[in-house]
């Protein structure tokens, strides 16, 4: 298995919206609806905001969504919020494990 | 609830062993994969391996494989994280996870130095 496909940085305003995509390939996001996304400040552990694609957990912010077109999955954060900047991991079943993506840091400027 | 509570921080040398732990509750244990996620210093995260403690199957990343030993006692609803002989380069936090539905650890440090 190799790791899904992550841009290393993204930015934008408070306010804006932004997406980070996650590219893997059909023994992966391509093939299951098992899809994951995370944040993790500094010092702190994951966060579960979207799993199965696109459900959030209870207690998440509507301003998390996620979606999947092929083998590349997005998370979209609107309404950009100085407390949204942080570091953001896809993950996806691949059939007998499970792989991360490289990570995102995302920027509120 | 649904938890799984991990063992505390170790320090150790290298060449010497280990054996951490994470303990489920809230949940039929025996009946959902669990695995072990690696996050090494200002690093991201690397899926380990995972175990299912019904039968004890055990799927090892190719990264991962022969490097550390993942087990289950499921009598104790306990999973495991072994190593026989640790490197400087082990030192990580160290996150037990089921991955559906999701539940994670709250993590083990693991300090390998001389």
């Amino acid at each position: 298995q190799s790791a899904l496909t992550q841009p290393a940085s993204v930015s934008g305003s408070p306010g804006q919206s932004i997406t980070i995509s996650c590219t893997g390939t059909t023994s992966d996001i391509g093939n299951y609806n098992l899809v994951s996304w995370y944040q993790q400040h500094p010092g702190k552990a994951p966060k579960l905001i979207i799993y199965e694609g696109n459900k959030r957990p209870s207690g998440v912010s509507n301003r998390f969504s996620g979606s999947k077109s092929g083998n590349t999955a997005s998370l979209t954060i609107s309404g950009l919020q100085a407390d949204d900047e942080s570091d953001y991991y896809c993950c996806s079943y691949a059939g007998s494990l499970w792989v991360f993506g490289g990570g995102t840091k995302l920027t509120v400027l | 609830e649904v938890q799984l509570v991990q063992s505390g921080a170790e320090v150790k040398k290298p060449g010497e062993s280990l054996k951490i732990s994470c303990k489920g509750s809230g949940y039929s244990f025996s009946t959902y994969w669990i695995g072990w996620v690696r996050q090494m210093p200002g690093k991201g995260l690397e899926w380990m391996g995972i175990i299912y403690p019904g039968d004890s199957d055990t799927r090892y990343s190719p990264s991962f494989q022969g490097q550390v030993t993942i087990s289950v006692d499921k009598s104790i609803s306990t999973a495991y994280l072994q190593w026989s002989s640790l490197k400087a380069s082990d030192t990580a936090m160290y996150y037990c996870v089921r991955p559906q539905p999701v539940t994670w650890g709250q993590g083990t440090l693991v300090t390998v130095s001389s």
